[in-house]
């Protein structure tokens, strides 16, 4: 099976600082997913990358997929109190995205 | 449009005992998945159903799980007898029918089992 690493595995950050967090795949990535979870809550979609060298933003969340996808990044510009939570990458074969591997998950927390 | 419900949200159960757990999809969502994050490990999949077939259970632990889909509206995941290692949150997730299988998921708040 794929096994997704997530890096780091938490992350604190000064308010209007910009971070990074990745994933890094076993085996050749055919879709992969971004999601963001508050505690209590489920995992909410933030972004699907499907081809090497894509490239996606949201607001002040920019994801990547690396050429040889393998690997994923997710970058956050200026962030913001709202933007804490925790970040997890999801990965799943080509004909069924839902039979997803996750990552461990990545905890953010912004400081005001 | 109402998301993905689980319920309930918080089940303490001793070992042994029976637990049923539910998941209502959103409507006219043929995908419905089931997954399990234990504490301290990764979210892991167990089961999906297209409708009311099972499309793959492979994630399933062993035979003490049982889902169901009545229907193919709603869900549920039955855990009999309850063992201490079936603690933890059961995630419910439904998506519509996409040929190309590249389906965004819709996630329920969880179901936090707790076996004493």
């Amino acid at each position: 099976s794929q096994e997704l690493e997530q890096s780091p595995q938490s992350l604190i950050v000064q308010e209007g600082k910009n971070l990074t967090i990745n994933c890094t795949s076993s085996k050749t990535l055919y879709g992969l997913y971004w999601y963001k979870q508050k505690y209590g809550e489920g995992l909410i979609f933030l972004m699907m990358l499907q081809k090497g060298g894509e490239e996606k933003s949201h607001e002040k969340i920019t994801a990547k997929l690396d050429e040889k996808k393998q690997q994923s990044s997710l970058h956050i510009t200026a962030s913001q109190p709202s933007h804490a939570g925790i970040y997890l990458c999801g990965a799943g074969p080509r004909t069924n995205a839902g039979k997803s591997t996750f990552g461990d998950g990545t905890t953010l927390t912004v400081k005001p | 449009e109402a998301g993905v419900t689980q319920f309930p949200s918080h089940s303490v159960i001793e070992k042994g005992q029976t637990v049923t757990l539910r998941c209502d999809p959103i409507s006219g969502h043929d995908n419905l998945y089931w997954y399990r994050r234990v504490m301290g490990k990764e979210i892991k999949f167990l089961l999906h159903f297209v409708k009311e077939s099972k499309q793959d259970e492979s994630g399933m632990p062993n035979n003490r799980f049982l889902a169901e889909r009545t229907g193919g509206t709603y869900s549920t995941l039955k855990v009999q007898p309850a063992e201490l290692e079936d603690s933890g949150v059961y995630f419910c997730a439904s998506s519509p029918f996409q040929a190309s299988g590249a389906n965004v998921l819709t996630f329920g708040a969880g179901s936090r089992l707790t076996v004493l």
